[in-house]
């Protein structure tokens, strides 16, 4: 199975900075990799598809990139409504596998 | 409006078995593939099966392999999830999801706690 090692796996922040989470594929995965945004008691959300594609929907601040192993989720300016976990998910082959998570907090 | 709406979670005993249901509106269902996804209590998300849009192609965890079987019914607009031999590890929140890579739709999720 392909290993997502997702990092950090927790950071606190102030509104309006930029955020950056990565995460690494244990082989290369073309670019077959998702983000989700999860509140607590709520399902989980697409952010982001394809390593770089918006979800309809999803504010502009989300950008992904990336290819192969290494991809990185950016948020520009961090809004009071990203307080969040986010999660990668590959998609190149099953099984499908996500990343450990990364909780995003208000400093 | 896509809607994913569960069903059948509930507290049950190890060794059981329990089926959920995910009742599906708002889309062409039987051109989509379905996926579960399970989140332990305070944990990350585990992907858990998908199926194939017609029915014929199913996945699954190697951790659920060979005691949970997907399927849908393409008249009824319904996934489901029939689990066996239940542990403990399998009480999570089991969620249903639109898609095959991007699971661009969820359901409310629904809680199986496997305990004596």
């Amino acid at each position: 199975a392909i290993h997502m090692t997702q990092s950090p796996s927790s950071l606190s922040a102030s509104v309006g900075d930029r955020v950056t989470i990565t995460c690494r594929a244990s082989q290369g995965i073309r670019n077959d990799l998702g983000w989700y945004q999860q509140k607590p008691g709520k399902a989980p959300k697409l952010l982001i598809y394809s390593a770089s594609t918006l979800q309809n929907g999803v504010p502009s601040r989300f950008s992904g990139s990336g290819s192969g192993t290494d991809f990185t989720l950016t948020i520009s300016s961090l809004q009071p409504e990203d307080f969040a976990t986010y999660y990668c998910l590959q998609d190149y082959d099953f099984p499908r596998t996500f990343g450990q998570g990364t909780k995003v907090e208000i400093k | 409006e896509v809607q994913l709406l569960q069903s059948g979670g509930g507290v049950i005993r190890p060794g059981k078995s329990l089926r959920l249901s995910c009742d599906a509106s708002g889309f062409t269902f039987k051109n989509y593939a379905l996926t579960w996804v399970r989140q332990a209590p305070g944990k990350g998300l585990d992907w858990v099966s998908t199926i194939s849009d017609s029915g014929n192609r199913t996945y699954y965890a190697d951790s659920v392999k060979g005691r949970f079987t997907i399927s849908r019914d393409n008249v009824k607009n319904t996934l489901y999830l029939q689990m066996n031999s239940l542990r403990g590890e399998d009480t999570a929140v089991y969620y249903c999801a639109k898609g095959n890579w991007n699971y661009d739709s969820w359901g409310q999720g629904t809680l199986v706690t496997v305990s004596s």
